[in-house]
């Protein structure tokens, strides 16, 4: 079964850092490109960060220079280190994987993670 | 990085019809066909409903379509069940120099 599984939310006061990581099971991370995406309470959905199976990396404005998309090949896991945390950044993380079936789009998803910044 | 615009809100009674928009550029949705649509239950993680503008993912079924003109995109959701009210998301790639993905707004389909 393809399966990914984010753990690494909590409760984090505002200037902290947080790392999230996505484990992959029946998917290989490295061969897809995967995408992390947030959505604040009551909102839409924000793509956060996108890496690409070359290694590029993408950011959203909001979080150029305080996030780091990452992964471990030997792990089967995405990461996304988050530094400087703002009130702002308080969401349900959600990473997404193109599994190769469908161009450029994202057809596997983990249940999310829930990430608040507040003092 | 703006987001495409899609209402806030679309309704129908069972068994209609119901389609939704997705407006964005031509350097998004113009501009490629790579258009994607989600479809999101409250608490649940999105799950891809259309991709490359009216594909359809094994086991969706074909009550779901989709289609462009120029820089919109539609989803059309006909026979309308209970099941399918939730929340549905546009998405478009935008090429590989800015940032190569952006959501619609999202529209929370009602079936009254």
């Amino acid at each position: 079964e393809v399966q990914l599984v984010e753990t690494g939310g909590g409760l984090i006061q505002p200037g902290g850092s947080l790392r999230l990581s996505c484990a992959a099971s029946g998917f290989t991370v490295s061969s897809n490109y995967m995408t992390w995406v947030r959505q604040a309470p009551g909102k839409g959905l924000e793509h956060v960060s996108i890496l690409y199976s070359g290694g590029t990396t993408y950011y959203a404005d909001s979080v150029k220079g305080r996030f780091t998309i990452s992964r471990d090949s030997s792990k089967n896991t995405l990461y996304l280190q988050m530094n400087s945390l703002r009130a702002e950044d308080t969401a349900v993380y959600y990473c997404g994987g193109n599994s190769g079936l469908y161009l450029r789009a994202f057809d596997i998803w983990g249940q999310g993670t829930m990430v608040t910044v507040s003092s | 990085q703006s987001a495409l615009t899609q209402p806030p809100s679309a309704s129908g009674s069972p068994g209609q019809s119901v389609t939704i928009s997705c407006t964005g550029t031509s350097s998004d949705v113009g501009g490629y066909n790579y258009v994607s649509w989600y479809q999101q239950h409250p608490g649940k993680a999105p799950k891809l409903i259309i991709y490359e503008v009216s594909k359809r993912p094994s086991g969706i079924p074909d009550r779901f379509s989709g289609s462009k003109s120029g820089n919109t995109a539609s989803l059309t959701v006909s026979g309308l069940q209970a099941e399918d009210e939730a929340d549905y998301y546009c998405n478009s790639y935008a090429g590989s120099k800015n940032f190569p993905h952006v959501f619609g707004t999202g529209t929370k389909v009602t079936v009254l």
